[in-house]
């Protein structure tokens, strides 16, 4: 079955530090990956996501992501977090290409920002 | 474009009640999706409709239902409540009749008591 890993529960950084989040997949294809953040009692906002073509892409709030296929990994980065981003960050994967029309997310990592 | 919206916002219940969700997707949306929230569990996928048919469904017991309607609003049922279904419920919504992106609502935070 598809799953999607986030290795790391929690993460704490210094406010300017750069940041990155780590997210593995494991499927057999390539499916459509995307970051979602969470704060406190709130919804999902998508960050960034995937399909196709350049494996570098920039997200909202300076965020960007890298898809490597030979690790099936898609990790988040941005170089200088700001304590406005103290959140809980997840990385999904939708395989609805195989007809699941579903979304299935990792655990989490959570963020604290160190002022 | 006003965004997903999710009534209630707070519901609390008894143990053995039902509960009734609503989600209305942003417009132009037809597929609208279901989510599960909890600590213990993350986020797990409920079930997913498309022109008022559902297209697939999580791993929840039947008492967890759902429904889409004409206009693309959705609802989800939950009977004989449990302690266990205390949880946040979140609905998404997509333009894409093939996946992709989607856009989440607030959540509805259920208690179960």
């Amino acid at each position: 079955a598809q799953s999607v890993t986030q290795p790391d529960i929690h993460i704490t950084v210094s406010e300017g530090a750069s940041l990155e989040l780590r997210c593995n997949y494991s499927y057999g294809a390539t499916p459509y990956l995307f970051w979602y953040v969470q704060s406190p009692g709130q919804g999902l906002q998508l960050l960034l996501k995937y399909f196709s073509g350049d494996t570098l892409v920039q997200g909202i709030k300076g965020f960007e992501a890298e898809f490597k296929r030979s690790q099936s990994s898609f990790n988040l980065r941005k170089p200088s977090v700001h304590w406005s981003d103290a959140a809980e960050y997840f990385c999904a994967v939708d395989l609805s290409g195989a007809g699941s029309y579903q979304l299935t997310f990792g655990k989490g990592t959570k963020l604290s920002v160190i002022p | 474009k006003a965004g997903v919206t999710q009534t209630p916002r707070y519901l609390i219940k008894t143990r053995g009640q039902q509960v009734t969700l609503s989600c209305s997707p942003i417009s132009g949306h037809r597929s609208v999706s279901w989510y599960q929230q909890t600590p213990g569990q993350g986020l797990q996928f409920l079930f997913e409709y498309f022109s008022e048919t559902q297209r697939n469904k999580g791993n929840f017991p039947g008492r967890f239902s759902g429904r889409q309607f004409s206009n693309s609003r959705s609802e989800m049922n939950v009977s004989t409540l449990e302690l266990g279904d205390s949880a946040l419920y979140l609905c998404a919504s997509t333009w894409d009749p093939s996946g992709g992106e989607q856009y989440f609502g607030p959540g509805t935070r259920l208690t179960v008591t």
